[in-house]
């Protein structure tokens, strides 16, 4: 079956430091790939995507690179800020069994001043 | 914003009692799902529904019933309430009707606790 893996948390960063949450997937097929958002009492917002092998989803400063070679999905951003603070969720979603998200567990972000 | 609302936000119930939880979408989505979320599991899938009466089982579907009588609105009912239930349950839609249009956007949560 389909899976999702994160690299454990939680992640604490000083701010304008690199950031890196590294996610790999296993799927049958050719999935698209997601990077969610929680911010403390909120629901998911999508961060970007990728449907397609080799294409990088980007929004907000953050990127992400859909490498089906290596079954992976690795969020960065360059310079974090105290307002990333959140809790960030890889998913993988394939056209059958109606498109459902498939989650990795979550990892806590924390940046500090 | 995807237009979805959820109610009630919070709710505290006994064991046994039956709930019902309520989605709303005003943007005539086709699918809609039902996720719950637990902490070292991410988020998992409830059921879901691909159209007016139309509805299938997720990974945790056991305890959980859904219905889905018009396109804006997707109920989920837990039929007897155990303390197993205790989570935070989100909604979502899936925007888009292309082959890869596959984004799913959610609503702001149910938090419910069953004592």
């Amino acid at each position: 079956g389909n899976s999702v893996t994160q690299m454990e948390g939680p992640v604490t960063l000083s701010e304008e430091a690199f950031l890196t949450i590294n996610c790999t997937y296993t799927a049958t097929g050719y999935p698209s790939l997601f990077w969610y958002v929680q911010y403390p009492g909120e629901g998911l917002q999508l961060l970007l995507k990728a449907t397609k092998a080799d294409d990088k989803g980007s929004n907000k400063g953050f990127e992400a690179t859909y490498r089906k070679e290596t079954t992976s999905f690795h969020l960065e951003k360059g310079s974090v800020q105290v307002s990333d603070s959140a809790v960030y969720f890889c998913a993988l979603s394939r056209m059958a069994s109606g498109s459902r998200l498939t989650f990795g567990e979550g990892t806590q972000l924390t940046v500090n001043p | 914003d995807a237009g979805i609302t959820q109610s009630p936000r919070h709710k505290v119930t006994e064991t046994g009692t039956p709930v019902t939880l309520r989605c709303h979408q005003t943007e005539n989505h086709r699918y809609m799902y039902w996720y719950r979320q637990d902490p070292g599991h991410g988020l998992r899938l409830i059921h879901y529904s691909y159209g007016v009466k139309d509805t299938d089982k997720g990974e945790v579907s056991d305890g959980y019933s859904v219905s889905r009588s018009k396109t804006e609105d997707f109920l989920l009912t837990l039929e007897s309430a155990t303390s197993s239930q205790t989570s935070v349950y989100f909604c979502a839609i899936r925007a888009g009707a292309g082959p890869t249009s596959y984004e799913q956007y959610f609503g702001p949560g149910t938090r419910l606790t069953v004592t």
